[in-house]
């Protein structure tokens, strides 16, 4: 099975810093990498998808990277809005969750 | 634009049997490449994938939850369904039905349920 590491498990920073989230994948997969935000109480909302495309509606300060094993979520310049949590998810026949990284106001 | 909404019980009693109906309106349930599944997520915690099935009937389940789990549809209704059974504390969580296609942004999610089950 695959099993989605991510990393750190909380970035605290500041409005207008920039974010790097982190995805490792324990194996080469065959299927495609998403990025999700989670606000509280609210259900997961897709950002990227198949690594680097944005999803409609979603501003161009996220951008997603990687191949192989390694994926990465960039937020270029967090907006007050973007302090949410992030799940990294590889969507083939089946799905398997990065555990989130909480990105937190310093 | 496709909605989903799931419904049933926010209770269950331990040792029995979770169901739940994922309603789907704005799109069929028979377009094709969609999955349709169940993700669950514990208070406090992170996504768990439970299942999909596929528009062509083809079932996905999470090994750890396979021997307990059954996904079904019923396209005439444009529903899905879960069942989990002999379910414990462990299974009390936020119940989310979605869909998506892995190779596009189609992809749509309710607004979630919370199920608790109680000894």
């Amino acid at each position: 099975d695959i099993v989605l590491t991510q990393s750190p498990a909380t970035l605290s920073l500041s409005p207008g810093e920039r974010a790097t989230l982190s995805c490792r994948a324990s194996q080469s997969f065959s299927g495609y990498l998403a990025w999700y935000q989670q606000k509280s109480g609210q259900a997961p909302r897709l950002l990227i998808y198949d690594t680097s495309d944005r999803a409609a509606g979603i501003p161009p300060r996220f951008s997603g990277s990687g191949s192989g094993t390694d994926f990465t979520l960039t937020i270029s310049s967090l907006e007050p809005e973007d302090f949410a949590i992030y799940y990294c998810q590889q969507r083939s026949n089946w799905l398997t969750f990065g555990g989130g990284t909480k990105v937190e106001i310093k | 634009q496709v909605r989903l909404q799931e419904s049933g019980p926010g209770l269950v009693k331990a040792s029995e049997t979770l169901s739940l109906t994922c309603t789907v309106s704005g799109g069929s349930i028979s377009s094709s490449n969609y999955y349709w599944g169940w993700i669950r997520q514990p208070p406090g915690k992170g996504l768990e994938w439970i299942g999909s099935i596929y528009y062509s009937g083809s079932t996905y389940y999470n090994p750890s939850l396979k021997s307990r789990v059954t996904i079904s549809i019923d396209t005439a209704k444009n529903q899905f369904f879960l069942k989990v059974s002999s379910v414990t504390a462990a299974d009390t969580a936020v119940y989310y039905c979605a869909s998506w296609v892995p190779t596009s942004d189609n992809d749509y999610w309710g607004q979630g349920t919370l199920v608790t089950v109680s000894s």
